[in-house]
């Protein structure tokens, strides 16, 4: 079974739609995160879930909600979304969120998003 | 304040040469690691090596190898006899202390023609 999955692959949504991004490890890990990925720009970190609990929010506009009910899962529920958040949305877990040694991350396939 | 440089936006050679990715890097942190990732056109960031920077030995996994030079602060990244499969961005990364967010190169564009 794939690492990290993500669905679904490609998504076209109107600025008025709620839909919602998943994400899921099979690698026995206890964090997650979700990062932005748009044409010609660095990757953005949105979140992070450590434990099921979110230790970071990079100043993400409100439309984007994460939830991580178990530390295999995560989503991102979207809604009224901007033309801007076009971009591919990448899930990625890792062993945890240490301080004393990084831990490596491991990405999904990720989630193309298009909004109209 | 950290960062990750990768001054070649796009590389591109012909299959079977050899070519080399750069990578220097900013940081006050004694401790902190280095990785590489590689992302097809299919979208997937695919983890390569991580290395700590008291591990200054270089590494070699087939055609990759990696050479880490704290002295230059760079950790480039070499594929031997390059195939098409080898077509992607290449991402170098850094992370820092007790920090655990990673700092993103730009990435390098790397195109194997036939």
């Amino acid at each position: 079974e794939t690492g990290v999955t993500q669905t679904p692959r490609h998504l076209v949504m109107g600025m008025t739609n709620k839909k919602s991004l998943k994400c899921e490890q099979h690698l026995g890990h206890n964090a997650m995160y979700w990062y932005k990925q748009s044409a010609k720009k660095p990757l953005e970190l949105m979140f992070v879930y450590n434990f099921k609990e979110q230790t970071e929010n990079n100043s993400v506009p409100s439309r984007f909600s994460p939830e991580c009910p178990n530390s295999s899962h995560l989503f991102l529920h979207l809604h009224t979304l901007q033309p801007e958040d076009s971009a591919l949305y990448l899930c990625a877990s890792s062993q945890g969120v240490s301080g004393s040694q990084a831990e490596t991350q491991y990405f999904g396939p990720g989630t193309r998003l298009l909004v109209l | 304040a950290q960062k990750v440089t990768q001054a070649q936006t796009e590389i591109s050679v012909v299959e079977k040469e050899d070519v080399t990715l750069d990578c220097v890097y900013e940081t006050r942190d004694t401790t902190y690691y280095l990785f590489w990732y590689k992302q097809p056109p299919s979208g997937e960031l695919v983890f390569l090596i991580r290395r700590n920077s008291f591990d200054e030995q270089n590494e070699i996994s087939g055609r990759y190898s990696w050479n880490f030079q704290k002295s230059t602060s760079s950790f480039n990244f070499t594929i031997t006899a390059s195939q098409v499969v080898d077509s992607a961005v290449y991402f170098c990364a850094l992370i820092g202390g007790s920090n655990y967010q990673l700092i993103w190169g730009a990435g390098t564009k790397l195109i194997i023609k036939p």
